[in-house]
């Protein structure tokens, strides 16, 4: 059983580029999410989605960008990255009734 | 808006003792609680899954209670083992059955052998 798959599991940034985090789940859960963990901060909410077609701003929304095409895919996107924009970014789905699966997460350092 | 609090911050136990992990939240008003582990530099695991219905859960070696009326949790641990060793966290959903996962801070659990 596949889960929560995200890609890639580290990457390392310049300041000012793009790039897109990828997740994608197997289990037809309508909702998915985006966290980002950084030291003594605990999970933050960045965007969240609750159907194909349907996304959300949640806590820390500010230079991110999301899309949800289909069930199954939830990307995120940095847009002109910034040294803040350094964490550990976990992707999450969950059924109606509730319970969170987590990804692996990406290790992002923006240098 | 809803704090969730996890008490202690750490904890170092000997292999083989029983322990307690406790969660606090401020609105008693959560549809479920859940609890993960997360090892270093991993992601989470879910270990239980609590429906505002439940009074308490069991997987193995762990039982998670439910108190909504207190806006408490408890995730009990029977003999512990070096490989319990993780960080510990419990998380309830922020207003509604969906949305927002408030996380407490964690507890970082160490079991000596």
């Amino acid at each position: 059983n596949a889960g929560v798959t995200q890609t890639p599991k580290f990457r390392i940034l310049k300041i000012g580029q793009s790039m897109t985090l990828q997740c994608t789940q197997d289990m037809n859960h309508n909702y998915m999410y985006w966290y980002r963990q950084d030291p003594g901060m605990g999970l933050k909410l960045i965007y969240y989605s609750v159907g194909a077609g349907i996304t959300d701003k949640g806590e820390v929304p500010n230079g991110y960008n999301v899309s949800r095409s289909t069930t199954e895919d939830f990307p995120l996107r940095l847009e002109l990255a910034a040294p803040s924009q350094t964490s550990v970014y976990f992707c999450a789905s969950s059924p109606y009734t509730g319970g969170y699966t987590f990804g692996s997460g990406t290790r992002l350092t923006v240098v | 808006k809803q704090e969730v609090t996890q008490i202690p911050a750490a904890l170092s136990v000997p292999e083989g003792e029983n322990l307690v992990l406790n969660c606090s939240f401020t609105d008693s008003a959560i549809y479920n609680l859940q609890w993960f582990r997360q090892d270093p530099g991993k992601g989470l695991t879910s270990l239980l899954l609590i429906q505002s219905s439940q009074r308490e859960q069991t997987s193995g070696r762990l039982n998670a209670s439910l108190d909504k009326s207190s806006g408490r949790s408890t995730l009990y641990i029977a003999a512990s083992q070096p490989g319990d060793s993780a960080t510990y966290l419990c998380a309830v959903p922020d207003g509604g059955s969906q949305g927002n996962l408030i996380f407490g801070k964690g507890t970082k659990l160490s079991v000596k052998p």
